[in-house]
């Protein structure tokens, strides 16, 4: 079974600045996609990014970047120039398509990111 | 995309009672999914709901207490039966396209 784990509970960053969201996985499929949702207090799931398993290019959108390690099952969140609006709890989730295209979404516990003003 | 209406957003409820929860897509989609988040906690599969058939529950959660319907490729229910204080929690329906995933706005329960 994939498991996905994210070792930091809380952060804290200060406005501007850099952040980065440590995210590892287990799995034994090859072809696979990683995703960063963040959960603002008003409960909605938003996708930040995601990044697909064969491609060796690190995912981009706007101010968040990740570090994809495929060998090392490591899926990095880093997010530049911080904003307050940035104050959520960030999930990190894994989705195959190798049993029938079950896309089944396996989630981290979570990082709980505070920006400060 | 899709679109998803959850609802109700949050309820408070008598143990013993039950509450169902909807999810109302704005296209036809082929699987719903229902979670359970925790206070504090991730997001926990409950089940999988495929139009005209049976749930399939993920360990740890009975069809007795998670009653789900899907009558057809735009609605789905999810109903907390005989429910305990433990089952405070926000539960969210998702489904998908392809890769992408779209989630309701969950519904926050309170049992009192």
């Amino acid at each position: 079974a994939q498991t996905v784990t994210q070792s930091q509970p809380e952060m804290s960053v200060q406005e501007a600045e850099t952040v980065t969201l440590s995210c590892t996985y287990d799995t034994s499929e090859s072809n696979y996609y990683l995703f960063w949702y963040k959960q603002p207090p008003s409960r909605q799931m938003i996708l930040v990014i995601r990044q697909e398993a064969y491609k060796q290019q690190n995912a981009t959108e706007n101010r968040f970047s990740v570090n994809f390690q495929k060998a090392a099952k490591s899926f990095s969140l880093k997010i530049s120039d911080s904003q307050l609006g940035d104050t959520a709890m960030y999930f990190c989730a894994f989705m195959n398509f190798g049993q029938g295209g079950s896309e089944k979404l396996v989630f981290g516990k979570g990082t709980k990111l505070t920006v400060n003003p | 995309s899709a679109v998803i209406s959850q609802k109700p957003s949050r309820d408070i409820c008598q143990r013993g009672t039950s509450l169902t929860i909807q999810c109302q897509v704005d296209s036809q989609v082929t699987m719903m999914f229902w979670y359970r988040q925790q206070p504090g906690q991730s997001l926990t599969l409950i089940a999988t709901a495929n139009q005209g058939s049976e749930a399939t529950y993920e360990s740890g959660f009975v069809i007795d207490k998670f009653p789900i319907s899907r009558p057809n490729l735009t609605f789905s229910t999810l109903t907390v039966s005989n429910m305990s204080p433990e089952d405070s929690s926000i539960y969210l329906c998702r489904t998908a396209r392809g890769t992408e995933a779209f989630f309701g706005q969950g519904t926050r329960l309170t049992v009192v």
